[in-house]
Formats: structure tokens, C-alpha cells, sequence
């Protein structure tokens, strides 16, 4: 069974430009959620999403970033505009239906913002 | 919302020793879950412990809900255990995350 999968695992972009992060969540998990980690920091929640529904999006910036779990296919993290404040590693995390506490990570992306 | 502390921050262990980790949080949760960033940046999953001890090789977990904390056991440490470990807590569908204690086991 293969786990949570995140792709790329690393992505470079420039000032201004987009970076799509996607996260196949695994076999069988229904809940997906996003996580943000800082340079020399902890993790920090961002969404949490179901198939074609967002949950939680307590902890997205309001602007130039958002998410979407749609009913094929990965679920992807989109931040438009990147500035170097969002460099940043993204965590994407899966649980199975009815157990939101038990998350299980992916490797993460590394984005580094030029 | 919940409040998540760990301690210590920092620790730095000759390989062969044990330690004990210590996670606080400020309300009641009916979750708790370990985790280990290893030095490539990757969390491994470790325990899911809302209450009870739990026990995976030389690694030991007990959870203490009604008195708000838990301990992570390291046992006879090794190189490979170094890294950052974090326990994290359910807030509605989300965990919160403490700072971590970063760990380095020397040779």
C-alpha cells in the first residue's frame, strides 16, 4: 500500500511566478490536509479538504494561495505570484474516513522561491 | 485554541543513552500522534497514543489525557535516532503541532 505522495518534491520558481504542489492521498483515504513548514520551524495547519469540498481553510493566507481536491486526480496547492516569503517545505497528509486525528504524511515539497 | 509546548528544545545525547520527551497541551484532546522528522526533512508517523502506553521497539509512548501531557521513551539511543520530534494534537480536523525537540545522538 502505497503511502501519501507528493510531487515535485522539489520546485524552484521566481518572483511573481506559480507553483502547483499536488499530493495523492493514499489508498483508500478520503481526507486530505495541507501543512506549512518554515525554515526552523513546526508544522502549521493550512486546509483541510474532502473530495470537491473544502472543510477548513483556517489557515490559508487569504491571498494568492488556494487548494482543490477534486473528484479525480491529485489535490493541489496552488500559490500564485510566490514571493520569497512562501519558501517554504509543504506537507501534504491523508487520513482514512472518520479518523481526522490519524494523519499520515507525504515526503513533502521543498519550494524555493529565487 | 490548543496549545502545544515541548520540552526540552534541544538535546544532545552520547548513543547508548535513554531519554524522555515531554509534550503539554492545554486542553482536553482525544488524540495525540509522534512524529519523527528525520535530517531529509521526512515526518515518520511513531505513535498514535490518545491515552494509554504504547511500545515499538526500543521507542515507548504513554499519554496521560486528563492530566494534559505525554512522553516519548527513546531507549538506547542510536545515530539514526537523531532528528526533530513532534507530537501533534486533533483541533476539529486539524493538528496542531508543537515546536519539536530537536535531538542529536553523537557516536
Amino acid at each position: 500500500n502505497a503511502g501519501v505522495m507528493q510531487n515535485p518534491r522539489h520546485l524552484v520558481r521566481r518572483r511573481g511566478q506559480e507553483a502547483r504542489l499536488r499530493c495523492s492521498p493514499m489508498k483508500g483515504h478520503s481526507h486530505v490536509y495541507w501543512y506549512r513548514q518554515l525554515p526552523e520551524e513546526g508544522l502549521k495547519f493550512m486546509v483541510y479538504l474532502q473530495k470537491e469540498n473544502i472543510i477548513d481553510e483556517s489557515g490559508m493566507p487569504k491571498e494568492r494561495f488556494s487548494a482543490e481536491f477534486p473528484k479525480e486526480g491529485p489535490s493541489i496547492l496552488r500559490i500564485q505570484q510566490v514571493v520569497r516569503g512562501d519558501s517554504a517545505a509543504y506537507f501534504c497528509a491523508s487520513s482514512p474516513p472518520g479518523q481526522a486525528g490519524r494523519q499520515f504524511f507525504g515526503p513533502g515539497t521543498r519550494l524555493t522561491v529565487l | 485554541g490548543i496549545q502545544v509546548e515541548q520540552s526540552p528544545p534541544d538535546l544532545i545525547l552520547q548513543e547508548g543513552a535513554n531519554s524522555t520527551l515531554r509534550c503539554n497541551f492545554s486542553d482536553s484532546v482525544n488524540n495525540l500522534q509522534w512524529f519523527h522528522q528525520n535530517p531529509w526533512g521526512q515526518l515518520i508517523n511513531l505513535f498514535y497514543i490518545p491515552s494509554g502506553t504504547k511500545q515499538n521497539g526500543r521507542l515507548s509512548a504513554t499519554t496521560v489525557a486528563t492530566e494534559r501531557y505525554s512522553l516519548l521513551y527513546i531507549s538506547s539511543s542510536q545515530t539514526t535516532d537523531s532528528g526533530v520530534y513532534f507530537c501533534a494534537v486533533k483541533q476539529g480536523g486539524k493538528l496542531i503541532f508543537g515546536q519539536g525537540t530537536e535531538l542529536s545522538v553523537k557516536p
